[in-house]
């Protein structure tokens, strides 16, 4: 399974862009990257995710290098909600569905 | 609105019991769920993946006669923590993919505290 490496924290002040980065540098050619956030005691929520574009939806952009070895995902405008631990993730395909490795992700600290 | 459903939230039991924890896709059908655990202050570990008709397939290192999975449905899947222990107090969560789109969907997980 391809593996990620990111860092174990980050701070953030409040309306400025977060940027985490990510390492995925044995992704395979047709391994997604998939960003997802978890606030304390809740279930994972979905962020973003892309192949080798750069994607950008209402919560987020990823930005992929060119050669898909990392990653950055940017929150445009941080608030104090979006203090979260957030995960990259390579996904592994099995039995047809997406299977997900979670690694130890980033702890991001928004303050005022 | 929420896709995956799991119930209960929380749990609280004596050592020895067992618990089950039941998980829900909402408005789609999943052949397939996904069920982690998470210690505190940790990622998410994948325990094993629920096959709906078939055998669920577990994880490296996690005891299937610990944590029975039933794919009951193609809306429900079930983890049961069978004579639990203060050592499998822990956060589980499940997940499940929506044919067509591309994410997994997870529910809001299950706090258990065995006593």
């Amino acid at each position: 399974d391809a593996k990620t490496t990111q860092p174990p924290s980050m701070d953030c002040a409040e309306g400025r862009a977060a940027n985490l980065p990510c390492n995925h540098s044995t992704i395979s050619g047709n391994e997604y990257v998939y960003w997802y956030r978890q606030i304390h005691s809740q279930g994972p929520q979905y962020i973003i995710h892309g192949l080798k574009n750069n994607e950008t939806n209402e919560m987020a952009s990823l930005i992929i290098t060119e050669d898909r070895k990392s990653s950055t995902l940017i929150l445009p405008h941080a608030t104090l909600r979006d203090t979260a631990v957030y995960y990259c993730i390579v996904r592994v395909v099995s039995g047809g569905y997406n299977k997900l490795i979670f690694g130890a992700g980033t702890r991001l600290a928004v303050h005022p | 609105g929420a896709v995956v459903s799991q119930h209960p939230s929380r749990v609280i039991c004596k050592s020895g019991t067992s618990v089950k924890i039941e998980c829900r896709s909402l408005d789609f059908q999943a052949t397939t769920m996904f069920w982690y655990r998470q210690f505190p202050k940790k990622s998410l570990m994948l325990m094993a993946t629920s096959n709906e008709g078939s055998k669920a397939t577990y994880e490296q290192g996690v005891e299937k006669d610990k944590f029975l999975i039933n794919h009951a449905s193609l809306t429900l899947s079930t983890l049961t923590v069978t004579s639990a222990h203060p050592e499998d107090s822990s956060f589980y969560i499940c997940s499940a993919p929506r044919q067509g789109a591309e994410k997994l969907f997870f529910g809001s997980g299950t706090q258990l505290s065995v006593l």
